[in-house]
């Protein structure tokens, strides 16, 4: 069964810490994202990856940072962690052009306190 | 105005009843995705079309690309699809652009 795996299902850190989110697919899929999803705002992009060690701004890259090093794996970096980045992560990957095989991750809950 | 309408927000429906979703967008695109998430879960894909209509058990998807314009069925629904309905589009082909959500609840 294909997968998008996230590394943490819940994570609580503390503001100024830096956090690593990962995500990795088994597809070998080109295309890999990272959401936010906050009630009433519905999911934002923050970053998306069309190849190794490329990247793309997506609507809210603002504190967040990528890594693409390896096909398989995107890593979200928030460099130093807020209140205001509490929120559902979720990662994503798909083929390249029409988002054929479009796959979702389970997502991480990160509390910022 | 979002590139994606979706409707209605929240739906509520007694067990057994038919169920319509409606999706609107404003882009250009070539093919459009049905998500779906339960409480607390991740997000599933159920369709993504190009045209006309696809089937999956008691899930029916269409599109009408002239119109901009698709919508879910459900028949027959359980309370077990109590979920948010998503539906997204890829205007760059390498990007996707989300409705807001529908939230169902059906009951017993």
């Amino acid at each position: 069964d294909v997968k998008v795996t996230q590394s943490s299902r819940y994570l609580v850190k503390r503001t100024g810490e830096k956090v690593f989110l990962e995500c990795v697919q088994d597809m070998d899929h080109e295309n890999m994202f990272w959401y936010r999803q906050d009630p009433g705002l519905g999911l934002r992009l923050i970053y998306f990856s069309y190849d190794v060690k490329m990247k793309e701004k997506g609507d809210i890259p603002e504190g967040y940072s990528v890594s693409r090093e390896k096909k398989e794996r995107f890593s979200l970096i928030l460099e130093s962690a807020s209140t205001n980045q509490t929120s559902m992560y979720l990662c994503a990957s798909s083929f390249w052009g029409l988002n054929y095989g479009y796959t979702f991750g389970s997502g991480t809950r990160l509390t910022v306190v | 105005k979002n590139e994606v309408e979706q409707s209605p927000q929240n739906l509520t429906a007694q067990e057994g009843e038919f169920i319509t979703i409606n999706c609107s967008y404003s882009v250009g695109i070539s093919a459009l995705h049905w998500l779906q998430q339960h409480p607390g879960g991740g997000i599933v894909s159920l369709f993504m079309l190009s045209s006309g209509k696809k089937k999956h058990g008691r899930l029916i998807a269409t599109i009408n690309i002239q119109e901009k314009h698709s919508s879910l069925h459900i028949t027959a629904s359980h309370p077990r699809d109590s979920a948010v309905y998503i539906c997204a589009v890829p205007p760059y082909n390498n990007d996707m652009r989300f409705g807001a959500g529908t939230r169902l609840t059906v009951k017993p």
